[in-house]
């Protein structure tokens, strides 16, 4: 199975700030790379895929990057909506995994 | 505006079975895949199982092959997911979710239900 890791579990931010989250994978995923938000009590939405491409209606202040195995997500400036849990997930190949979560917190 | 509500959940004991149902609306139904993703108190997402739109090819997590079957009438704009031989750590949200527009690789999800919720104990 392909195992994916984020980086950081955990980060403080405060709004107005740029944060990236990082997302790697064991092994070589192409562009196979999509980004989901989660906020509490809720199902998870999707962000972006395919690595970059932004979903509609998501703001373009979203913005994913990568390819084989290194992926980010970066927030250019947060807004107090986008305190969340976010997950990577890879759909190169079943079974399709997740990585762990970075929960992004307010400062 | 489409629509995903998941019913079924519960409370089984261990070595029990359950039946989730998800009926969607709001899509073409039998143009897209499905699956099912859970997630467990306090933890992260875990994709469980997907289906094909003709429901012709099924794939699983290694953790629930052979004890869950995932399934879909696509008269009734509905799949299930049957769970047998439950175990506690099975417990979780069960997430209904419609696989997103693609032309290859596999699921990602665009559209998710409020989740039903399993729960295995004694």
């Amino acid at each position: 199975d392909i195992q994916m890791t984020q980086s950081p579990s955990s980060l403080s931010a405060s709004v107005g700030d740029r944060v990236t989250i990082t997302c790697r994978a064991s092994q070589s995923i192409s562009k196979f790379l999509n980004w989901y938000q989660q906020r509490p009590g809720k199902a998870p939405k999707l962000l972006t895929t395919s690595a970059s491409t932004l979903q509609n209606g998501v703001p373009s202040r979203f913005s994913g990057r990568g390819s084989g195995t290194d992926f980010t997500l970066t927030i250019s400036s947060l807004q107090p909506e986008d305190f969340a849990t976010y997950y990577c997930q890879q759909s190169y190949t079943t079974p399709i995994t997740f990585g762990q979560g970075t929960r992004l917190e307010i400062k | 505006e489409v629509q995903l509500l998941e019913s079924g959940g519960g409370l089984v004991q261990p070595g029990g079975s359950l039946r989730l149902s998800c009926v969607a609306s709001g899509f073409s139904f039998g143009s897209y895949d499905m699956g099912w993703v859970r997630q467990a108190p306090g933890k992260g997402l875990e994709w469980v199982s997907g289906i094909s739109n003709t429901g012709i090819h099924t794939y699983y997590t290694d953790s629930v092959k052979g004890r869950f079957t995932i399934s879909r009438d696509n008269s009734k704009n509905t799949i299930y997911l049957q769970m047998n031989s439950l175990r506690v750590e099975d417990t979780a949200v069960y997430y209904c979710a419609k696989d997103a527009p693609r032309s290859d690789g596999y699921f990602y999800f665009d559209y998710w239900g409020r989740g039903t919720l399993v729960t295995v104990s004694s």
